[in-house]
């Protein structure tokens, strides 16, 4: 099972662009790459998904290198709202839902 | 609003007692996800529902525990004799046959 890295918070400021970076060594080939957000007292909400190159919506972007070891979801011009905890999960597309993980994600905060 | 829901947003009980939460997933999904998150930490799988037929369960999910979807719509999670451990936020997702789970608001039980 891909077990996945991400820092375990960041501070940026209104206005500004935010990357979280998402370390998955050991990411399969049929693995996807999924990033949830979460307020306090809500459940997850899905952000993005995405297998390879760049994925990009309403929301957010993810860019995955050649190698898929990695991932950045990138917030552009993050409001205070957008403070929450994101996590990266790595899985295959159709599966049991036991093979999805999710890690302790990246507490987000976002200033004034 | 079409999303998962659950009921009750609160629970408080005493420890011994039993206690029983419901999820109604979003009516075309044909898969049903039961987590279970303590603070700081991501949701932990518990169980997982295909239509009526509850398909895997976690080590975490003991024989407290029970999970039903008797008509392959609506899921009741059953905790018996709980005790203080089990205090915790309980999350409900449905989806389908994808792995882009779609979360409730979860049930906050908190066991004296």
């Amino acid at each position: 099972l891909a077990k996945t890295t991400q820092p375990i918070s960041m501070d940026s400021y209104e206005g500004q662009e935010v990357n979280i970076t998402c370390s998955h060594n050991n990411i399969a080939t049929n693995d996807y790459i999924t990033w949830y957000q979460q307020f306090p007292s809500q459940g997850p909400r899905f952000i993005i998904q995405g297998y390879k190159t760049k994925v990009k919506n309403e929301v957010a972007s993810l860019f995955i290198p050649a190698d898929r070891k990695s991932s950045t979801l990138s917030l552009p011009r993050v409001s205070l709202s957008d403070t929450a905890v994101y996590y990266c999960l790595v899985g295959p597309r159709y599966s049991s839902a036991s093979k999805i993980i999710f890690g302790s994600g990246t507490r987000l905060s976002i200033r004034p | 609003d079409t999303g998962v829901s659950q009921d009750p947003r609160h629970k408080i009980t005493k420890r011994g007692q039993n206690v029983t939460f419901r999820c109604d997933p979003i009516s075309e999904h044909n898969r049903l996800y039961w987590y279970r998150q303590t603070l700081g930490q991501g949701p932990e799988f518990l169980t997982y529902f295909q239509n009526e037929a509850q398909l895997e369960k976690s080590r975490l999910l003991s024989d407290r525990f029970s999970a039903e979807r008797p008509k392959g719509s609506f899921s009741t999670l059953e905790i018996q004799r709980t005790e203080q451990g089990d205090s915790a936020m309980y999350l409900c997702a449905s989806s389908f046959n994808t792995d882009t789970q779609y979360f409730g608001p979860g049930t906050r039980l908190t066991v004296l």
